[in-house]
């Protein structure tokens, strides 16, 4: 089974302009995270689609923002790139979202290799 | 909110010796994940551990999670430079209360260097 596929893998931008990124799910895996790593942060999380509905929202701008298709296809947007939007943009799918509170094995997470954006 | 951290930051081990980095959350978790990464690469799936308590095993690995479904540990034994990467605890929250329940939070992560 093909793994999680990300596109663009390296992407250059400048102050102002805007990216779009895409992120295909493992086949079968409905539900979609979206996370930003930068060097001593970890992975800071930005959004979960399921359904083609977001689920949660991390604590990032509204330039940051993202849907889900129906064939569960993710993409996430950046408008109006800044210096500190530079990072690795991480796609993690998993068969179903998570549940506070409620212990789902199937919410494991499988991440794609990312999208590393440099904006200058 | 919750919030998960890790220590140590950065560990550096000499090949052969034992190990172990620490995770804690500021609330109640209903289950704890374990990734790695390697350098350069993704994250990838180690573990889940559910149960107050519990310990699982992986070869030289060994998982447990706090009585208070709050702390977790990764043990790893005779360490190997195939080890090398940042490990990732990450877990959901059980309160309703706080802006971060159901959001999966991963800790800042623990970099091992194993030195030859």
């Amino acid at each position: 089974k093909a793994g999680v596929t990300q596109t663009p893998r390296y992407l250059i931008k400048t102050r102002g302009q805007q990216v779009t990124l895409s992120c295909s799910p493992i086949s079968g895996h409905r539900s979609v995270s979206w996370y930003q790593q930068t060097p001593g942060q970890g992975l800071q999380f930005l959004f979960e689609y399921f359904s083609e509905t977001q689920r949660n929202k991390g604590n990032f701008p509204g330039r940051f923002s993202g849907r889900q298709f129906s064939n569960s296809r993710s993409e996430m947007n950046v408008s109006t790139l800044e210096l500190g939007d530079s990072a690795l943009y991480l796609c993690a799918s998993s068969l179903t979202p998570g549940l506070a509170g409620v212990v789902v094995s199937t919410d494991t997470q499988y991440f794609g290799p990312g999208t590393r954006l440099t904006v200058l | 909110g919750q919030q998960v951290m890790q220590i140590p930051q950065y560990q550096h081990v000499q090949e052969g010796e034992d190990f172990t980095t620490y995770c804690n959350s500021s609330t109640t978790l209903s289950n704890i994940q374990w990734y790695k990464q390697r350098p350069g690469g993704h994250p990838v799936f180690l573990i889940q551990l559910v149960k107050s308590g519990e310990v699982k095993k992986q070869k030289r690995l060994t998982f447990q999670f706090g009585e208070a479904k709050k702390n977790s540990s990764l043990h790893i034994t005779a360490t190997q430079t195939t080890d090398v990467g940042t490990y990732f605890c990450a877990g959901r929250g059980v309160s309703m209360t706080t802006d971060s329940w159901g959001k999966l939070q991963f800790g800042a992560g623990t970099q091992v260097v194993v030195t030859p």
